[in-house]
């Protein structure tokens, strides 16, 4: 079975910081996907970077950044430079299987200060 | 392309009634997916299907069921709604290859 861990209920960051998400997983399968997902207050899921387990290289979109350890399984997401618009729940999520079924933690609500 | 679509968008019910949660998307994706999400959860996976004719459970199955007629709509039904079914409905989409996936809007259900 999955497991996804996100322990940080809420983050506070000032507004053009940096800040870091924390994800760990648990998982037996060798092939899977981690997902940062990010959900406003309207409620939509918004689709935010994707790193796959056999991807060499750490995932970067734009201002978001997927620091992967798989020794570690952790999959934390940097997000650079914080904007006022950024502040929102965010998931972490493990795909596997053949429909890529997402297993998701609990969440993190990030608040960006003026 | 329209992407992901859900009707209704909001829905009272109450205990007893059924419903079906329509799910569609116009991007001939072979895979769909079904999740609810609880007050101050992620979300959790009810059933998905793999392309037309093939459906399976996924953690939270039990209450709804699903079919796969059509490559475009996965239909969620509700046989006998319960309060604890009260939640935010989220159908998903993908191309395979499982780099992204696309939600719907969501439905809110309220069970009373």
């Amino acid at each position: 079975a999955q497991k996804i861990t996100q322990t940080q209920p809420g983050m506070f960051v000032q507004e053009k910081e940096a800040v870091t998400l924390d994800c760990t997983y648990d998982t037996s399968d060798q092939s899977y996907g981690l997902f940062w997902y990010k959900q406003p207050s309207s409620g939509e899921m918004i689709f935010l970077i994707y790193q796959g387990s056999y991807d060499e290289q750490n995932a970067t979109e734009g201002r978001y950044s997927l620091n992967f350890q798989k020794a570690r399984k952790s999959a934390n997401l940097v997000i650079s430079a914080s904007q006022l618009g950024d502040s929102a729940m965010y998931f972490c999520a493990m795909g596997s299987g053949s429909a890529r079924q997402l297993t998701f933690g609990s969440g993190t609500q990030l608040t960006v200060l003026p | 392309n329209a992407g992901v679509t859900q009707t209704p968008k909001f829905q009272v019910l109450k205990t007893g009634q059924s419903m079906t949660l329509q799910c569609a998307q116009d991007m001939n994706h072979e895979y769909m997916s079904w999740y609810r999400q609880d007050p101050g959860m992620g979300l959790r996976l009810i059933h998905y299907s793999v392309g037309a004719g093939i459906t399976d459970q996924g953690e939270v199955p039990n209450g709804y069921n699903v079919s796969r007629s059509t490559t475009e709509d996965f239909p969620l039904r509700l046989l006998s709604a319960a309060p604890s079914q009260t939640s935010v409905y989220f159908c998903a989409s993908n191309p395979g290859g499982g780099r992204t996936q696309y939600f719907g809007p969501g439905t809110r259900l309220l069970v009373l």
